[in-house]
């Protein structure tokens, strides 16, 4: 079975400051990670998501994050935090039991607050 | 760009009555999903379809939940008597031709289903 921690339920970053959301995962299988922003009362969209390849992706509104086997993890950083940036971040893995199709599992969330 | 859509966005029941979800995913995928997200909790995995079959469901999604794609388009989750805790929402996602672990899944917008 496949699950993912992340590491806070609530961050807050002054404007322009580094953002650091953590996510660590565990998985039977080399897993696939996705990180998606849900701002409020709306959906999940996709921030970046890593395959194989190259550790580093990057994303969409500047975030980036870095798949380190080693350390199990999928942190997501982006160099200056801008005010809508604030929105929750969700952590995911998926797996693909069989047959081709896939099953994503979250993490618990964290909700980034950007301080003026 | 295509995207999936899903109505209504808010739905309020009494506890008890029957409540149909209703998605229409991205026309030229093959695998469908639903997730549940309660309020303040993390998004969930309900159920997945393919080829007229849930391929795997959670232990969440008991004998009072059903799917169905009723026609070419839509995609819809049943739940049969509702209880105060099926208060989430309700995320419908689809993904494309290869269905593997790496393709992204498309996620609705959400219907919010509200159990009085």
């Amino acid at each position: 079975a496949q699950s993912v921690t992340q590491l806070g339920s609530h961050v807050s970053v002054s404007e322009g400051a580094l953002v650091l959301l953590r996510c660590n995962y565990s998985s039977s299988v080399p897993p696939y990670l996705f990180w998606y922003v849900q701002y409020p009362n709306q959906g999940l969209q996709l921030l970046l998501k890593y395959t194989t390849g190259a550790t580093l992706v990057k994303g969409i509104n500047g975030f980036e994050a870095e798949f380190k086997k080693s350390e199990t993890s999928f942190h997501l950083t982006k160099p200056s935090a801008h005010m809508s940036d604030a929105a929750e971040y969700f952590c995911a893995v998926s797996v693909s039991p069989s047959g081709g199709y896939q099953k994503v599992t979250f993490g618990t969330g964290t909700k980034l607050q950007v301080i003026p | 760009e295509p995207e999936v859509t899903q109505t209504p966005s808010h739905q309020v029941t009494q506890m008890g009555q029957e409540v149909i979800l209703r998605c229409v995913p991205i026309s030229n995928h093959l695998y469908f999903y639903w997730y549940r997200q309660i309020l303040g909790q993390k998004v969930e995995f309900l159920v997945s379809f393919y080829n007229n079959e849930i391929s795997e469901k959670s232990e969440i999604f008991d004998d009072q939940f059903s799917v169905e794609r009723p026609d070419g388009s839509n995609f819809t989750l049943k739940i049969r008597s509702t209880k105060l805790e099926d208060s989430a929402m309700y995320f419908c996602a689809s993904t494309g031709l290869a269905g593997g672990r790496g393709d992204e899944q498309f996620f609705g917008p959400g219907t919010r289903l509200t159990v009085l």
